[in-house]
């Protein structure tokens, strides 16, 4: 099957600023995203998911945006802090119960 | 609440032995699904499970079998490891696939090494 990639497998940021991650899908048909974060050995932790019928959701200090037109997903975090350094992934669901991971962005929060 | 509980956390198989990595949740999801993470690979489905006693493959189920006896357990079963089911195995749950309830709640992990 298709699966999610990420434009960047690395990303630092200093303190304080804005972080955007980036993910690219490949089918038109998905219709369920997710934003996931892992810390270092432990499990992802869900972070913010948008349905395909809207362009953008807000959680605390996240936004996650979705083009439809050119197949991509955003992740934004406002004002970074250390805590946020992980590694972040994209999900998407476009058939039955499957959900179809990206390869991961890892974040770098500089003090 | 516990949430989603794996065991063992690390195991050491040898080439041809078989094992049952552990999953229980105590929030009375329907939704269970069990994943492989592997370096630059992102997590690939293996089985999910819909409720008790449905069960079905996902992306990479060779080597593996799942049951789904009751609501809070699903174990994994390595048939025969073989080293390139070495991998760290992520268990999750859901009230849902789909939204408005469609995340996933991840077990710590099992980190498998197979000799």
């Amino acid at each position: 099957g298709e699966s999610v990639g990420l434009h960047l497998p690395t990303l630092s940021v200093q303190e304080g600023d804005n972080s955007i991650i980036n993910c690219a899908y490949s089918n038109s048909a998905s219709d369920y995203f997710i934003w996931y974060k892992q810390e270092s050995g432990k499990g992802p932790q869900f972070i913010i998911d948008i349905r395909s019928n809207m362009d953008k959701r807000q959680g605390q200090r996240v936004t996650v945006l979705l083009n439809k037109t050119v197949k991509h997903l955003s992740l934004q975090i406002a004002a970074t802090q250390p805590g946020d350094s992980a590694v972040y992934f994209c999900a998407e669901k476009y058939t039955g119960n499957q959900f179809y991971f990206g390869t991961g962005t890892s974040l770098t929060v500089i003090p | 609440n516990a949430g989603v509980t794996q065991t063992p956390k690390f195991q050491v198989l040898k080439t041809g032995q078989s094992m049952t990595l552990q999953c229980a949740q105590d929030m009375n999801h329907e939704y269970m699904s069990w994943y492989r993470q592997d370096p630059g690979m992102g997590l690939r489905l293996i089985h999910y499970s819909v409720g008790a006693g449905i069960t079905d493959q996902g992306e990479v189920p060779n080597g593996y079998n799942v049951s789904r006896s009751t609501t809070e357990d699903f174990p994994l079963r390595l048939l025969s490891a073989a080293p390139s089911q070495t991998s760290v195995y992520f268990c999750a749950s859901s009230y849902s696939f789909s939204p408005p309830m469609g995340e996933q709640f991840f077990g710590p992990g099992t980190r498998l090494t197979v000799l």
